[in-house]
């Protein structure tokens, strides 16, 4: 089944060491997005790739970075882990068309922990 | 400004009917999703509206009006495993964003 994969689901680091997220997707869709969601909170778009172009949003840290390898892979990478941080990270895939092209698919997330 | 309102939480029997609204105000409009979200879990696709009226599948249904800036998510015949957040989201005319509510949490009880 086309699918969009996050590993691990859940993941545990330290304050202050670096840790990186991996999302794939069978879906050869062309926008890629990463979202952080806090417990009883609604999702927070941290940035999101249209192909190899990547859009950051304004309230983004710093501390988050992004690559988009190729059409299926997307990194998230948290240079500096805070315990603000724990949260759950959700990548999604949409088609980039117009419409009902939007749906967004979401992966199962991963779950970070910091300690 | 952009905003996008949800009730927090609400609570229905078992084969009762619910109905979530949602309302907005966003800078441009691209079509309004409904998600259904269980707890620990992605966020699942439900239904898109992007012209007035009402959309039908199956026990769910969602309605938009876009002059009122108002959407429903109808929820019929209530079962336990419909207990979950349902987050309405607006696509932002020009871009690919997802503006989110913050999630209605839905307890269905027996």
């Amino acid at each position: 089944d086309a699918m969009v994969i996050q590993n691990p689901r859940y993941q545990v680091t330290q304050f202050g060491k670096p840790v990186t997220l991996s999302c794939s997707q069978t879906l050869n869709h062309n926008v890629m997005y990463w979202y952080q969601q806090k417990s009883s909170q609604a999702p927070k778009l941290l940035f999101h790739y249209y192909d190899k172009d990547f859009n950051n949003e304004a309230d983004t840290p710093d501390n988050f970075q992004s690559r988009r390898p190729n059409t299926s892979f997307c990194f998230l990478d948290i240079r500096s882990p805070g315990l603000g941080d724990a949260a759950m990270y959700l990548c999604a895939t949409s088609g980039g068309g117009a419409g009902v092209r939007e749906t967004q698919y979401f992966g199962p997330g991963t779950r970070l922990l910091v300690l | 400004g952009q905003n996008i309102d949800q009730p927090t939480e609400m609570t229905a029997t078992e084969g009762a009917i619910v109905q979530i609204n949602c309302t907005y105000q966003t800078s441009g409009f691209n079509g309004l999703f409904w998600y259904q979200q269980h707890a620990g879990e992605a966020p699942t696709f439900l239904s898109y509206n992007v012209l007035d009226g009402l959309e039908e599948k199956g026990r769910f249904s969602s309605f938009l009006s876009r002059s009122k800036g108002y959407s429903y998510l109808l929820l019929k015949e209530l079962q336990m495993k419909d207990s979950a957040s349902y987050l309405c989201a607006v696509v932002r005319g020009g871009t690919y964003k997802y503006i989110f509510g913050t999630g209605t949490r839905l307890k269905v009880l027996a």
